[in-house]
């Protein structure tokens, strides 16, 4: 079975720029999760969609924001970068909603802002 | 913010030796959850612990969970080289099922 897929693993962009993330979860994983990896806040998450719903979400701006699609494949939007937003995005993946689930992660995308 | 938070931030050992890690969390907690990381790579799920559950086992890991103490700790026995990485403890509190990770221990195994 395939993993995790993340694209693209790497990215450079300008302030002001907006990016989009792509994550194709494990096949029949219907529960998308999204990370924020830094040297200085470690592993923050984002939010979670389930079945196209957004679920839950973490303490960040209006900036970041994400979709899932029927085919359980979600997308991450940030707009108007700021050079904070270096880092290292991860995408997990589990069968169903739930902190009993074990989360499986993509290898990530490491977002560069110049 | 984080709900977990690992101890120590760093350990060095050598090949053959066990590792121990603590995790602290601060409120009630579900379930607690431990991820290994290589450099460069996503996050791999090594074992989850129920707040019902005091002991698991899986391989060369050992994971005890002490709800009294809100504290989890994470053995690994007779380490190898391929074991040097960062491990993170996840929580999710009772109230909120969302993930929290700690901020992680990086191991590093000597040959």
């Amino acid at each position: 079975k395939a993993g995790v897929t993340q694209t693209p693993r790497y990215l450079i962009k300008t302030r002001g720029q907006q990016v989009t993330l792509s994550c194709s979860p494990i096949s029949g994983h219907r529960s998308v999760s999204w990370y924020q990896q830094t040297p200085g806040q470690g592993l923050q998450f984002l939010f979670e969609y389930f079945s196209e719903t957004q679920r839950n979400k973490g303490n960040f701006p209006g900036r970041f924001s994400g979709r899932q699609f029927s085919n359980s494949r979600s997308e991450m939007n940030v707009s108007t970068l700021e050079l904070g937003d270096s880092a290292l995005y991860l995408c997990a993946s589990s069968l169903v909603t739930g902190s009993n689930q074990p989360q499986h992660f993509g290898d990530g995308t490491r977002l560069s802002i110049l | 913010s984080q709900q977990g938070e690992e101890d120590p931030q760093a350990l060095s050992i050598q090949e053959g030796e066990n590792a121990t890690m603590n995790c602290s969390y601060k409120t009630s907690i579900n379930n607690l959850q431990w991820y290994r990381q290589n450099s460069g790579r996503g996050l791999v799920h090594l074992i989850l612990i129920r707040s019902n559950e005091r002991e698991k086992h899986s391989g060369r890991l050992r994971v005890t969970l002490d709800t009294s103490k809100k504290s989890s700790s994470l053995l690994i026995t007779a380490s190898r080289a391929a074991d040097t990485a960062s491990y993170f403890c996840a929580t999710d509190a009772r109230a909120d099922y969302k993930l929290s990770f700690g901020a992680g221990t990086t191991v590093t195994v000597r040959a």
